[in-house]
């Protein structure tokens, strides 16, 4: 079946670090991808996502790229902020329903 | 533009209860999603309605229903409720039901004592 599977956290990074979150995935066919951000006591938003393979999704200064060769959708970030702090899902939708498929989410604290 | 609004924000319920819960999508949005996010669990999907029909399920027991009004609002009933279904219920938007992505409400945090 479609899953994905996402580092583990916490992480912890200074600010203006380098961020880098793996995301793998297993799906049939060819499925869209999504990272979406939870901030403390909030719903999730919607951070960037790529519907093809070799598309780039950025937003806010974080980039994702969809790689079918190795089935992964790492997210980076060049300089992370104490703001970013939050925690990160990775998702999938595959096939003709609307269900999204997550991974467990990585938590990112930076500190200033 | 409004968000997705769900109500309420909080709420607390004694075991056996039932409760309902609402989502008001964003205007012009007709597909509307559940999910169940528990810290065991993670984001769970619980169904998908559009235009009125429930169109996916996931596998949650009979006691997990919904349904979609005509002005695209939805809502959500948890009956005989059970400690394990304490969890944050998010709701979630789309235009349509491409794979563009879902736009979230901020949850009703619901908690079963």
């Amino acid at each position: 079946g479609n899953s994905v599977t996402q580092m583990e956290g916490p992480v912890t990074l200074s600010e203006e670090a380098f961020l880098t979150i793996n995301c793998t995935y297993t799906a049939t066919g060819y499925p869209s991808l999504f990272w979406y951000v939870q901030y403390p006591g909030e719903g999730l938003q919607l951070l960037l996502k790529a519907t093809k393979a070799d598309d780039k999704g950025s937003n806010k200064g974080f980039e994702a790229t969809y790689r079918k060769e190795t089935t992964s959708f790492h997210l980076e970030k060049g300089s992370v902020q104490v703001s970013d702090s939050a925690v990160y899902f990775c998702a999938l939708n595959a096939g003709n329903n609307r269900k999204l498929i997550w991974g467990l989410g990585t938590s990112l604290a930076v500190n200033p | 533009k409004a968000g997705v609004t769900q109500t309420p924000r909080y709420l607390i319920k004694t075991r056996g209860q039932q409760v309902t819960l609402s989502c008001s999508p964003i205007s012009g949005h007709r597909s509307v999603s559940w999910y169940q996010q528990t810290p065991g669990q993670g984001l769970q999907f619980l169904f998908e309605y559009f235009s009125e029909t429930q169109r996916n399920k996931g596998n949650f027991p009979g006691r997990f229903s919904g349904r979609q009004f005509s002005n695209s609002r939805s809502e959500m009933n948890v009956s005989t409720l059970e400690l394990g279904d304490s969890a944050l219920y998010l709701c979630a938007s789309s235009p349509t039901r491409d794979r563009g992505g879902y736009t979230f409400g901020s949850g009703t945090r619901l908690t079963v004592v």
